[in-house]
């Protein structure tokens, strides 16, 4: 199955700046998913990443506020913009893996607002 | 839009113990995936379920799909400590995943 490595793991930030998570691939995939997950609740997709196109945002989410890169097919990019207490949650990214394996997801960056 | 219902939402056991998480979907069910989570942590891939009746085990985690694709469940065989965290159940709806609420489970030893 894929390796996805994701960074920062954590971070603490002030309110009205950005933070920007990045996820890195150990194969080329076409799709890139980014989802958040708030405190004590499940996850919910943010945004679909194609390399070569602009991300498909989920309905309350978009491009201002999470704008998204996708430059080539091993990496992906999700930005938290102008940030604000209700924006701490954990964000993951993930691929597909393949008929066996699913999606796998990177190990999370976990988000507090201050 | 699909929606996953999961049932408990929190569980407590004791070390030993069977448990069953259960997972019940709004729409028939195309790929059903279990992940399991520790506190503030990624997704563990644990199976994957797609024809009627299908039925899949790894080591003391079984998981099986009813024959009209609708409801999942997960069982846990004589639970360790290192089973503890949040379970969750996936769909696949188009090439994105939907997940239920999650089930929290704790073992007691």
């Amino acid at each position: 199955s894929a390796v996805i490595s994701q960074k920062p793991s954590r971070d603490i930030c002030q309110r009205g700046t950005s933070l920007t998570i990045q996820c890195q691939v150990d194969s080329q995939v076409t799709m890139m998913f980014w989802y958040r997950q708030q405190p004590g609740q499940s996850l919910t997709l943010i945004a679909t990443a194609n390399q070569g196109s602009e991300a498909t945002y989920e309905s309350g989410f978009v491009i201002d506020k999470f704008p998204i890169s996708r430059p080539n097919l091993t990496f992906s990019t999700l930005t938290v913009s102008n940030m604000s207490p209700e924006d701490s949650s954990i964000y993951l990214c993930s691929v597909e893996s393949g008929a066996h394996y699913g999606y796998t997801f990177g190990s999370g960056t976990r988000l507090t607002v201050v | 839009s699909q929606e996953l219902e999961q049932s408990p939402q929190s569980l407590i056991v004791q070390e030993g113990k069977n448990l069953t998480i259960n997972c019940t979907s709004s729409k028939t069910l195309y790929g059903l995936y279990w992940y399991k989570q520790k506190y503030g942590e990624g997704l563990i891939f644990l199976m994957m379920l797609q024809k009627g009746g299908e039925e899949k085990s790894h080591e003391k985690i079984t998981a099986k799909l009813d024959e009209k694709k609708q409801q999942s469940s997960l069982h846990i065989t004589a639970s360790q400590p290192s089973h503890a965290g949040i379970y969750l159940c996936g769909a696949d709806a188009g090439g994105k995943l939907v997940f239920g609420a999650g089930t929290i489970l704790r073992v007691k030893s």
